[in-house]
């Protein structure tokens, strides 16, 4: 598995928007990007995935490097509740496990 | 519908002990997958069993074990428990395999700590 490198730790002031960039300079071309966040006391929860293109859903958008090399998430108006670990994991389409890094850890300040 | 439910939420066990946690997935899921999470890291893949069969396998010692049954729950065996055995363990449900991707849910996890 391609691996990925995260800030430990940023900030972010609420209302404004997070850009969370990640390193993942060896990923095949199989591989996905997928992000997840972990909020204190609770399990992952998983935010977006993409291949290739840019993608946006409900929660984020995932905009991915034409290299493939890189990509930052962006959660576009951060609450209090975005505060939480979030991980950039890569992995082929089938593969049937995540590996987890240690992630950023996100503080959304008021 | 409910998420992935985990059971106990907390647990305290003795070194030496050992200890069943069990996992309900997303009703239609029929993969779970198993994670210990260690204080101050990220999750770490133990298992994941896939129609009652085991389909991955960790860097994990025999003393953990598993098993999926008809209903797709499942159960995480750890025996001889050591203090390194302190962690979170997380469950994750997904949907049926499918060519594209599919992407895992969690539960909340169970506490379990080794006195």
């Amino acid at each position: 598995d391609a691996k990925t490198t995260q800030p430990t730790s940023m900030d972010c002031a609420e209302g404004r928007a997070a850009n969370l960039p990640c390193n993942h300079s060896t990923i095949s071309g199989n591989e996905y990007v997928y992000w997840y966040r972990q909020i204190h006391s609770q399990g992952p929860q998983y935010i977006i995935h993409g291949l290739k293109n840019n993608e946006t859903n409900e929660m984020a958008s995932l905009i991915i490097t034409e290299d493939r090399k890189s990509s930052t998430l962006i959660l576009p108006h951060a609450t209090l509740r975005d505060t939480a670990v979030y991980y950039c994991i890569v992995r082929v389409s089938n593969d049937y496990k995540l590996s987890f890094g240690a992630g950023t850890t996100v503080t959304v300040r008021a | 519908d409910a998420g992935v439910t985990q059971s106990p939420t907390h647990l305290i066990k003795t070194r030496g002990q050992q200890v069943t946690l069990r996992c309900s997935p997303i009703s239609g899921h029929k993969s779970v997958s198993w994670y210990q999470q260690v204080l101050g890291q990220g999750p770490q893949f133990i298992f994941q069993y896939y129609e009652k069969e085991e389909r991955g396998r960790g860097n994990f010692p025999d003393r953990f074990s598993a098993r999926q049954f008809p209903n797709y729950s499942s159960e995480l065996n750890v025996n001889a428990l050591l203090l390194g055995d302190s962690a979170l363990y997380l469950c994750a449900s997904s949907a049926p395999l499918r060519a594209s991707n599919y992407e895992q849910y969690f539960g909340p996890g169970t506490r379990l700590t080794v006195t």
